[in-house]
Formats: C-alpha cells, structure tokens, sequence
C-alpha cells in the first residue's frame, strides 16, 4: 500500500502560470481533502470531496479548482498562479468522516 | 475567529522533562478530537485520537491526552520527552456535523540533548 501520493514534490511557478497538484490513493477512501500549510497558520482546507464526482469548498478555497472524476484521485488546479500561493500543499483522505491520511506534500513556490 | 487554539506557539524542552501541550475548541456539539504530529521534513502522522468512551486516551510513542468536556480541552501529555520528539504538534477537531478537520496553528516542539 501506497496510502497517499502526491505530484510533484516540488515546483516552482512564475505568477500567472497555471498546473496541477496530482493525489492519488490507493485505500479505496471516499473522503479526501486539500490543506495548504503556512508558516504560523496551521493547515487551512482548500477544498474536500465525500466522493467520486463531488466537491466543495473549504475555508481557503479562492483561486483554485478540484476536480475529482475517478474515486482514488484528486486533482487541485491553479489556473492563474499568484504569489500569495507559494505554500506547501498537503492531500488527505479517509475512509469516513474521522482519521485523516495525509500524503508527503507539494512545496510550491510561486514568482 | 480561531476555532480551534493551541496556547503554545514555541516550546523548548529538555530531554526527559514533562510535556504538556494545551488545545481549546470553541464548538458546541460532539466532536472528535486528534493530534497529529509533523517531524521536520515529513508529513502529518496521527499520534491519537478521541471519539467517545474513556476521555484519557493514549496514543503512540508514550503520548497521551485527556478530553475535559466541560473545559472544551484535549491537552496533550507526555511525561518525558525524547530529543526525537522535537516536531510541529497540530490539535484539530471534526465537528459531527461536518466532514473535514479544523486544525490549530500548531505547537513547535524542540527538545535540547
């Protein structure tokens, strides 16, 4: 078991730009989430899915999209990077509503 | 406002002295209680968790905590800290009604040889 992985681990933008931070799992979980982490703030959620199909918003959801078409995958895009969005970005999941896997995370840095 | 407040920003320790990290939620309701910790370089592990049942709840690598209802408090203990217990300490707390945790802005830990 893989549990959480994320794509890239690393990755510099210049503001403007656009990707996508990939998430993948392999405990068949239903839930999954996207936090952001930055220095003094804690982890702050970007957006979650209960389920394949399903997103929707967290407490820091502006200037960015998910996407989640296939039940181990989630996608968090970009489209116009700005360089309040320099942080690193975590992936979670879980099985139910309760205990959170996290994945290794994404450092971005953006120009 | 802050939800959920971690009272510590910065401990410094040193080898074998008691820890004790203080966590305060602002929810009513039930809700489920964790603490995960973050080694420098690493991802978020789960050192313990609270759902119901016997409020004093134990976890891995010697570390506890209690659940004080009244007092909307999960601290957490450890009564000798290691130098490898130097680490980022989050409390975070799901609310029955919702579906994903609200983290506080976590406790830097270092523990001096």
């Amino acid at each position: 078991n893989a549990g959480v992985t994320q794509t890239p681990k690393f990755r510099v933008l210049k503001t403007g730009q656009s990707m996508t931070l990939l998430c993948a799992q392999d405990m068949n979980h239903e839930y999954m989430y996207w936090y952001r982490q930055d220095p003094g703030m804690g982890l702050r959620l970007i957006h979650y899915s209960v389920g394949e199909g399903t997103t929707a918003k967290g407490e820091v959801p502006d200037g960015y999209n998910v996407s989640r078409l296939k039940k181990q995958n989630f996608l968090l895009g970009l489209e116009s990077a700005a360089p309040s969005q320099t942080s690193v970005y975590f992936c979670a999941s879980s099985y139910s509503a309760h205990e959170q896997f996290f994945g290794p995370g994404t450092r971005l840095t953006v120009l | 406002a802050q939800s959920v407040s971690q009272h510590n920003h910065h401990v410094i320790l040193s080898e074998a002295a008691s820890l004790e990290l203080g966590c305060n939620y602002s929810y009513g309701g039930t809700v489920n209680l964790f603490w995960y910790v973050q080694y420098p370089g690493q991802h978020l592990q789960l050192l313990l968790k609270y759902f119901s049942g016997d409020p004093l709840v134990k976890g891995i690598k010697g570390f506890e905590a209690e659940f004080i209802k009244s007092k909307f408090s999960f601290n957490l203990r450890k009564p000798s800290v290691q130098w490898s217990d130097t680490a980022e300490y989050f409390c975070a707390v799901l609310r029955n009604s919702g579906y994903a945790l609200n983290f506080g802005k976590g406790t830097s830990l270092l523990v001096t040889p």
